[in-house]
């Protein structure tokens, strides 16, 4: 299977602990995003990577969160201090050049409670 | 502000014909997308739109118009698969050149 990976599917945390997730793209998409959906909601963006540049942050990102893609393959999203609102679906996708980013193919997402 | 909608359920019959509609709004528009995500799975792209028409790819049809801005997707000759949460998403200076901004969705159940 080449489609876009995401480690690990599920994860169950306590308040105040700091979590990890990764994800690995399709091997020759340069682009790849973070997004965090809730129940009933659509995806909402948190990252963008081209390569191995952080190129955007949504506003709404707090400081708790951190994004790295080194070397421009796989991706790490980091929260510390989790706090109970975190707890969502994290979602990792990647395309293929300038002119489809309208086009993104998501993985399976980690899902993260927060006790 | 940007915002989208689309209406948050829509039922229909096995073999008919449902459209989902979707209005946005947003300073700049390059352009919409649209998603379908089963139940616990990975939403999957169906669709774009940056000029105004319709544009086909088998049983799924999408369509925008611009100048209402307006879109709707189209399902045709309905499965029992096809019942999922169906996303426009829209694209503009707005959300960033590379981002893509969600609607809440439309939960799609397709009735035998």
């Amino acid at each position: 299977d080449t489609g876009v990976s995401q480690d690990p599917r599920h994860k169950i945390t306590k308040r105040g602990q700091n979590v990890t997730f990764r994800c690995d793209p399709i091997s020759e998409h340069n682009r790849l995003y973070w997004y965090r959906q809730t129940l009933g909601q659509g995806p909402e963006f948190l990252t963008y990577f081209q390569n191995e540049a952080q190129l955007e942050k949504s506003r709404l990102l707090s400081d708790r969160f951190s994004a790295e893609r080194p070397k421009g393959s796989f991706s790490t999203l980091e929260i510390q201090r989790t706090e109970q609102g975190d707890s969502a679906m994290y979602l990792c996708a990647s395309s293929f050049g300038r002119t489809s980013s309208y086009e993104q193919y998501f993985g399976p997402g980690t899902r993260l409670t927060v006790t | 502000g940007q915002s989208l909608e689309q209406p948050s359920e829509v039922t229909a019959v096995e073999g008919a014909i449902v459209q989902i509609n979707c209005t946005y709004q947003t300073s700049g528009f390059y352009g919409l997308s649209w998603y379908q995500q089963h139940d616990g799975g990975a939403p999957t792209f169906l669709s774009y739109n940056a000029l105004d028409g319709l544009e086909e790819t088998g049983r799924f049809s999408s369509f925008l118009s611009r100048s209402d801005s307006y879109g709707y997707l189209l399902l045709q000759e309905l499965q029992m698969k096809d019942s999922a949460s169906y996303f426009c998403a829209v694209s503009s200076p707005q959300t960033g050149a590379n981002n893509l901004f969600f609607g809440t969705g439309t939960r799609l159940t397709v009735i035998p």
